[in-house]
């Protein structure tokens, strides 16, 4: 069965240290790769998608991911991380003809000392 | 522009009842989905709807059905509830038209089965 992986289950990082959060998926064909974050108490918020093209995608508050296809990977990246950033990071992938059947990886929490 | 709106927020049942849970889309979004999401699990698809069929169905038991009406809400009905569909179920919508469209979360709406 198609699964998506996240490597790190917690991350622990100080302010202005670089972040990079590993996702690797599980399917040969065609993807779309999406970064999905969820802010203590809040909902599930669209970070940065990939569907074709570039495949270095910026996303909002200054968030990047790459799409390895050769490695199965999109790999999300900040240069320098802020207190705000803590929160719960989810990679999710649509894979092949399906269109609304979001495959989640487990999430990475990710907590920032200020 | 309202986000997904689901209801109830929080709800507390016991075994072997049923339960209905409701979801508004975003305007003009003709997909919605629905997710489990557990501590054990993480976040696991359920089914989506467009147009008022379904369109994908993931792998829950027969328990877990849902419906679309014609202005899009969706809801989602679990019957003979165990202690173990203690859960946030979310909802998602898009726009549905075009494959990988991403999909917007609601808050979500917090199970508890005693």
């Amino acid at each position: 069965a198609q699964s998506v992986s996240q490597h790190n289950h917690h991350v622990i990082l100080s302010e202005a240290a670089s972040l990079e959060l590993g996702c690797n998926y599980s399917y040969g064909g065609t993807v779309n790769l999406f970064w999905y974050v969820q802010y203590p108490g809040q909902h599930l918020q669209l970070l940065l998608k990939y569907f074709s093209g570039d495949p270095l995608v910026k996303g909002i508050k200054g968030f990047e991911a790459e799409f390895i296809k050769s490695k199965f990977s999109f790999n999300l990246r900040k240069p320098s991380v802020q207190w705000s950033d803590t929160a719960e990071y989810f990679c999710a992938v649509i894979i092949g003809g399906s269109q609304g059947n979001l495959i989640f990886g487990k999430g990475t929490k990710l907590s920032v000392k200020p | 522009k309202a986000g997904v709106t689901q209801t109830p927020r929080y709800l507390i049942k016991t075994r072997g009842q049923q339960v209905t849970l409701s979801c508004s889309p975003i305007s003009g979004h003709r997909s919605v989905s629905w997710y489990q999401q557990t501590p054990g699990q993480g976040l696991q698809f359920l089914f989506e709807y467009f147009s008022e069929t379904q369109r994908n169905k993931g792998n829950f038991p027969g328990r877990f059905s849902g419906r679309q009406f014609s202005n899009s809400r969706s809801e989602m009905n679990v019957s003979t509830l165990e202690l173990g569909d203690s859960a946030l179920y979310l909802c998602a919508s898009s726009l549905g038209g075009v494959r990988g469209q991403p999909q917007h979360f609601g808050d979500g709406t917090r199970l508890s089965i005693l």
